[in-house]
C-alpha cells in the first residue's frame, strides 16, 4: 500500500459528461501529480501541485482541470468526455524535501479506472 | 531535454534468464533515476532507484547500472522469475526551487516464461 487513496476505482460514464477524480496524498506529502495510461500507453503526465499552487502543467486538455485543497487532497475533473478519455487516471505524491533520505521519489495510488461509452 | 527514452518496448525472457532495460536521459541536471514496477491493474510501485554519484546499485536480483558519462542507466533483473512479468517505467527527476519534476520513459512490458 503506497499510501496514496483515489476514488473511485471505476467508473462508467458517458460521453458528454463531467466526473470528478479525487485523490489523498500520502500523509506529509504536499506535491500531488495526475497521470492518464491508456491502454499500451505509457504514462501521460498532466498536472502537478505543491502545496495547493499548480506547478507543472503536461498534456492536460482544456477540458480537463485540476485543483489541490488546503487540506493537500487534490481533484481531477474532467468535463464533455469522449470515448478517448476511457483510460486508468493516476495520482501520486511525494515529499518534495531533497534534504529527505527517502530520495525524491513519488509514490502511486491505484489509479481511477474511467470508461466513456 | 526532459525525454527519457527506454528500450526495449517488449521483453520475453526465460526463467532463469537475465532481463535488461535500457533507458537514456539528455538532461544532465536530473539528480535521481527511480524504476517503477507495474502489475495489471495495479499503480506503478517504486523498485529499486539511484542517484549519479553512484555507478551500480543492487537490491536482491534487481541491478541499477548508471554511466553518467553516457547518459544511460539499465536495470538488471538476475533469475528472472515468472512473477517478475510486469511493465517497467524508468525515470528521472530533478527538483528545482523545491518542488519536484518527473519524467517517465514509455515503459517495458516484460514477459518471463516457464
Amino acid at each position: 500500500d503506497s499510501g496514496v487513496t483515489q476514488t473511485p476505482k471505476h467508473l462508467i460514464t458517458a460521453t458528454g459528461q463531467r466526473v470528478t477524480l479525487r485523490c489523498s496524498p500520502r500523509s506529509g506529502d504536499l506535491s500531488v501529480y495526475w497521470y492518464q495510461q491508456s491502454l499500451d500507453q505509457g504514462l501521460q503526465f498532466l498536472i502537478q501541485y505543491y502545496n495547493g499552487e499548480e506547478r507543472a502543467k503536461g498534456n492536460i486538455l482544456e477540458r480537463f482541470s485540476a485543483q489541490q485543497f488546503p487540506d493537500l487532497h487534490s481533484e481531477l475533473n474532467l468535463s464533455s468526455l469522449e470515448l478517448g478519455d476511457s483510460a486508468l487516471y493516476f495520482c501520486a505524491s511525494s515529499v518534495t524535501d531533497r534534504t529527505l533520505i527517502s530520495g525524491n521519489t513519488i509514490y502511486f495510488g491505484e489509479g481511477s479506472w474511467l470508461t466513456v461509452v | 531535454q526532459q525525454q527519457v527514452k527506454q528500450s526495449p518496448q517488449s521483453l520475453i525472457v526465460q526463467k532463469g534468464g537475465i532481463s535488461i532495460i535500457n533507458c537514456a536521459y539528455e538532461n544532465t541536471a536530473f539528480d535521481y533515476f527511480p524504476w517503477y514496477q507495474q502489475f495489471p491493474g495495479k499503480g506503478p510501485a517504486l523498485l529499486i532507484a539511484i542517484r549519479p554519484d553512484v555507478s551500480e546499485k543492487k537490491e536482491g536480483r534487481f541491478t541499477i547500472s548508471f554511466n553518467k558519462s553516457a547518459k544511460q542507466f539499465s536495470l538488471h533483473i538476475m533469475d528472472s522469475q515468472p512473477g517478475d512479468s510486469a511493465t517497467y517505467f524508468c525515470a528521472a527527476s530533478l527538483s528545482p526551487g523545491g518542488y519536484q519534476k518527473v519524467t517517465f520513459g514509455t515503459g517495458t512490458k516484460l514477459q518471463v516464461i516457464p
